[in-house]
């Protein structure tokens, strides 16, 4: 089994509102990350949990905040964020970073108004 | 030069042909390479990983590395309307814990 799941599948927020997007895997996987990916582009990384802990942040704007509660779950949490951030957004899991494989979940489709 | 180079395509091909699929990169460091397949609206899906140089087939997929030359291909045969798809070719290095991902083939399989 290589499910990841992701809730919500679709989120409208207004720029002025808070949200938190989720996301499980029970793989027993020690990597979890974040992409972005706007239309007719490849994903683009954001974050980067290995064992629960934050590895890497690629210069994410601040309205972006992750949170890894345990080695399953992996929250973003939104807030003030602006039309340009509407995007699909993405998680994945791996065994471990490096060159394990990755597997994504079915992602949020993300409008801000 | 982009670090992954993939032709956007689309790439038509009647059904029951075969599909060749190609990337190249230029980072000699690069060592794990993998295919996603990604329907319109869809998320990635992990098709198929290759590690070392040669080929490597499951069901009617086949990746294909070469590394002296910088390149990984696809071979999808007897291809089926439903791949169609964009083919994303993505590669991690060693101690690098990010996967860089090619901008993707679109593919149409033509019945």
């Amino acid at each position: 089994d290589t499910e990841v799941t992701q809730t919500p599948k679709h989120l409208v927020m207004g720029m002025t509102n808070k949200k938190s997007l989720k996301c499980e895997q029970h793989m027993g996987h020690r990597a979890m990350y974040w992409y972005k990916q706007k239309a007719k582009k490849p994903p683009e990384l954001m974050f980067v949990y290995s064992y629960e802990k934050l590895s890497i942040n690629e210069s994410v704007p601040s309205r972006f905040s992750p949170e890894c509660p345990n080695s399953s779950l992996l929250n973003l949490h939104l807030h003030a964020l602006q039309p340009e951030d509407s995007a699909l957004y993405l998680c994945a899991s791996s065994l471990l970073v490096g060159s394990y494989e990755q597997y994504f979940g079915p992602g949020t489709r993300l409008t801000v108004t | 030069q982009k670090e992954v180079e993939q032709n956007s395509g689309p790439l038509s091909v009647p059904e029951g042909a075969i599909a060749s699929l190609n990337c190249t990169y230029s980072d000699r460091g690069s060592q794990s390479f993998f295919w996603y397949r990604q329907y319109s609206g869809k998320s990635p899906e992990l098709i198929m990983s290759i590690y070392s140089n040669g080929d490597k087939e499951d069901g009617r997929f086949t990746a294909q590395l070469n590394k002296a030359s910088q390149y990984v291909s696809l071979l999808i045969r007897d291809s089926q309307p439903s791949d169609s798809a964009t083919y994303l070719c993505a590669m991690t290095r060693l101690g690098n814990e990010k996967l860089t991902f090619g901008t993707g083939t679109r593919l149409t399989i033509i019945p």
